[in-house]
């Protein structure tokens, strides 16, 4: 199947900055991307839909001026969580489906943010 | 997004079959089943999808009610690597526009025993 891979794969940052994690899909291009934010012991929830060369469309109750997504190449998608504070500490996780419409999503490994 | 119920968690002992259950009631008639699963500290994985028919493949096996009310994924053989969370999600057919992303249940712990 293919391939999606997160970095960095753990960060451990100070409260008040901000924490880029990047999304790439490794061997096929993704018009769309997903970001999403798991909690511990909670579900995954989607925070938003990154789309190649247009803004992000965000969920209700996600900030998208605290959750900056860029979507700058058919591979690439980046997360920005700016202003970090602790209760953003969480495990980011971001898919791709390789074709609009395709049933299969691929997930990336995930990054561990821990906000001190 | 129709709702899913999972039990849980389950138990089940290593190189039996697993059969996890879901109840989907108010599935309309164009909604997927999909199934993923997560190992812990890890991104989810895709396991299998079905819309009625039954469905097998190298990982699992799909089983759909004839009302499509329900389904039961079924692990052949479980191993202790299949241990995981996994999560039952309803997905309607795409209809373009990118919003595409997947609404995730609490999903059924799975417990392997050696």
């Amino acid at each position: 199947g293919a391939v999606v891979s997160q970095h960095p794969s753990r960060v451990i940052c100070k409260s008040g900055t901000s924490v880029k994690i990047e999304c790439r899909s490794l061997d096929f291009q993704a018009t769309t991307m997903f970001w999403y934010r798991q909690f511990p012991k909670k579900s995954l929830m989607l925070m938003a839909t990154s789309n190649e060369g247009s803004k992000a469309t965000y969920e209700q109750g996600v900030e998208k001026d605290k959750f900056l997504i860029n979507h700058a190449s058919l591979t690439l998608s980046t997360l920005t969580v700016t202003s970090a504070h602790p209760e953003d500490s969480s495990f980011y996780i971001c898919s791709a489906r390789d074709y609009p419409g395709r049933n299969e999503q691929f997930f990336g490994p995930g990054t561990r943010l821990t906000v001190l | 997004d129709a709702k899913t119920t999972q039990p849980n968690s389950m138990e089940s002992n290593e190189e039996e079959p697993v059969h996890l259950p879901c109840n989907h009631s108010t599935i309309s008639g164009t909604d997927y089943i999909h199934w993923y699963r997560q190992l812990p500290s890890q991104g989810p994985e895709y396991v299998i999808h079905g819309l009625t028919s039954n469905v097998n493949n190298r990982m699992a096996s799909l089983a759909i009610a004839e009302d499509r009310k329900s389904s039961t994924l079924i692990l052949h053989r479980a191993t202790l690597r299949d241990a995981a969370v996994y999560y039952c999600i309803l997905r309607g057919t795409y209809s373009g526009g990118g919003a595409d992303g997947l609404t995730f249940g609490k999903g059924t712990h799975l417990i392997i025993q050696p």
